[in-house]
């Protein structure tokens, strides 16, 4: 069973940066599929923020992309997002989540979600 | 980039009944669409995939149709567990992904 699980702080800054981790567990991620991470503020519907594939290509939500780097780490079989400058607006619940690639390019398996505040 | 529009944003209903919310694209996206359920406090569940294809463990009593740009997700006997909030998504314009607005589904 493919299992995901985000970790980081809580409670970041204004204007700093905003740094998460995805384990993955019961499936490796050097096997394939695309690796994203989502995001839902407090109240709202779902944004995407990026995928990154084993190999290290990355894919961004034009909206996000001056600030967005996602990376992969698969000998920890992780992968990692950072998002800087970040303001209130930034708020929200972060998602990772195994996402197809191509025709499948929808997520199948996602990790329970972390609540992140920005604030100072 | 293509928007995605579902209706109604929330909806009341009983045990029993047949609901159907509608998902339109804002330009063709053949059958490249998802569909998720969401629990408070929960990620979303992925149901559907390329617009009818159940995912395996989804109940048979959801069903999804369409192409192009209209969608419909319909349950054809609500349950109780089945109140939460829907979201649909599109993947045509891989790697770029957008969600519908959701869809909250409530006990009447």
């Amino acid at each position: 069973q493919v299992q995901l699980q985000e970790s980081g702080p809580g409670l970041v800054k204004p204007s700093e940066t905003l740094s998460l981790t995805c384990a993955v567990s019961g499936y490796s991620i050097s096997s394939g599929y695309y690796w994203g991470w989502i995001r839902q503020p407090p109240g709202k519907g779902l944004e995407w923020i990026g995928s990154i594939y084993h190999s290290g290509s990355t894919y961004y939500n034009p909206s996000l992309k001056s600030r967005v780097t996602i990376s992969v780490d698969t000998s920890k079989n992780q992968f990692s997002l950072k998002l800087s400058s970040v303001t209130a607006a930034d708020t929200a619940v972060y998602y990772c989540a195994r996402v197809g690639a191509g025709s499948t390019n929808y997520f199948d398996y996602w990790g329970q979600g972390t609540l992140v505040t920005v604030s100072s | 980039a293509i928007r995605m529009t579902q209706s109604p944003s929330s909806l009341s209903a009983s045990t029993g009944d047949r609901v159907t919310i509608t998902c339109r694209a804002s330009q063709g996206i053949s059958s490249y669409l998802a569909w998720y359920q969401q629990k408070p406090g929960k990620a979303p569940k992925l149901l559907i995939y390329a617009a009818s294809t159940l995912q395996s463990g989804v109940p048979s009593r959801f069903s999804g149709s369409g192409s192009g740009t209209d969608f419909t997700l319909t349950i054809s006997c609500l349950q109780s567990e089945d109140f939460a909030t829907y979201y649909c998504q599109q993947y045509y314009s891989y790697p770029s992904i957008t969600f519908g607005q959701g869809t909250r589904l409530e006990i009447k």
